[in-house]
């Protein structure tokens, strides 16, 4: 497409529900990132795809989040027995590969998936 | 690790007064720099960049120098506008796989 797309763009949980989150990146882009941006935070990484392998899932923050990546496209996070401290914007990113190779790297953002966590 | 140090906001200004958003940085090796803006109910997006030291990026009137000797990628701008409001976030991408790492951001708030 000709952006990144994130749904929902709206989210509203119960505490302990799993949580599914969407990205569909721009056509042709195989680099593929996921940040977290908390109320007056900045954006926290949680992990990157190349293709669909996770070369750096360092951000995670516990073991109730995961992310996969199919197809070399579509990515979704998960989000198992949600906690109020989950409560966060989700932002996509995607990039071309070779940008990354070459430490230039520029991404483009999505709009965000809120998270609220009851 | 790398990391990204930014001034704290928030930044209130008149319209038509100089900006200058703080930005210094830790890095291994030669990282690249960036600053991306996020305006009200919008998605970051790309301000500028620089890939090198003394490389200046510069957009809508926004530049910052990328300074090696003082691990500095300041934002300036002249003359600012009530439509720069926005939140500023300084960046660098290393050799950590491609990603980016962020400042905290910076609340900039123009009053005509």
């Amino acid at each position: 497409g000709a952006g990144v797309s994130q749904s929902p763009s709206n989210k509203v949980t119960e505490k302990g529900k799993d949580v599914e989150l969407r990205c569909d990146p721009i056509s042709g882009h195989t680099a593929l990132y996921w940040y977290r941006q908390s109320l007056g935070q900045g954006l926290e990484f949680l992990i990157y795809f190349q293709g669909n392998s996770a070369p750096d899932k360092s951000g995670l923050p516990s073991d109730r989040f995961s992310a996969e990546r199919t197809g070399g496209s579509v990515s979704t996070l998960t989000i198992q027995r949600t906690q109020q401290e989950d409560s966060a914007v989700y932002l996509c990113a995607s990039s071309l590969a070779a940008t990354v190779l070459s430490g230039a790297n520029v991404l483009t953002f999505g709009a965000g998936s809120r998270l609220t966590v009851l | 690790g790398d990391s990204v140090t930014q001034m704290e906001g928030p930044v209130t200004l008149s319209e038509e007064a100089f900006l200058t958003i703080n930005c210094t940085y830790t890095a291994t090796g030669y990282p690249s720099l960036f600053w991306y803006v996020q305006y009200p109910g919008e998605g970051l997006q790309l301000l500028l960049k620089a890939t090198k030291a003394d490389d200046k990026g510069s957009n809508k009137g926004f530049e910052a120098t990328y300074r090696k000797e003082t691990t500095s990628f300041h934002l300036e701008k002249g003359s600012v506008q009530v439509s720069d409001s926005a939140v500023y976030f300084c960046a660098l991408s290393g050799d950590q796989g491609g990603k980016l790492i962020f400042g905290q951001g910076t609340e900039l708030s123009v009053k005509p």
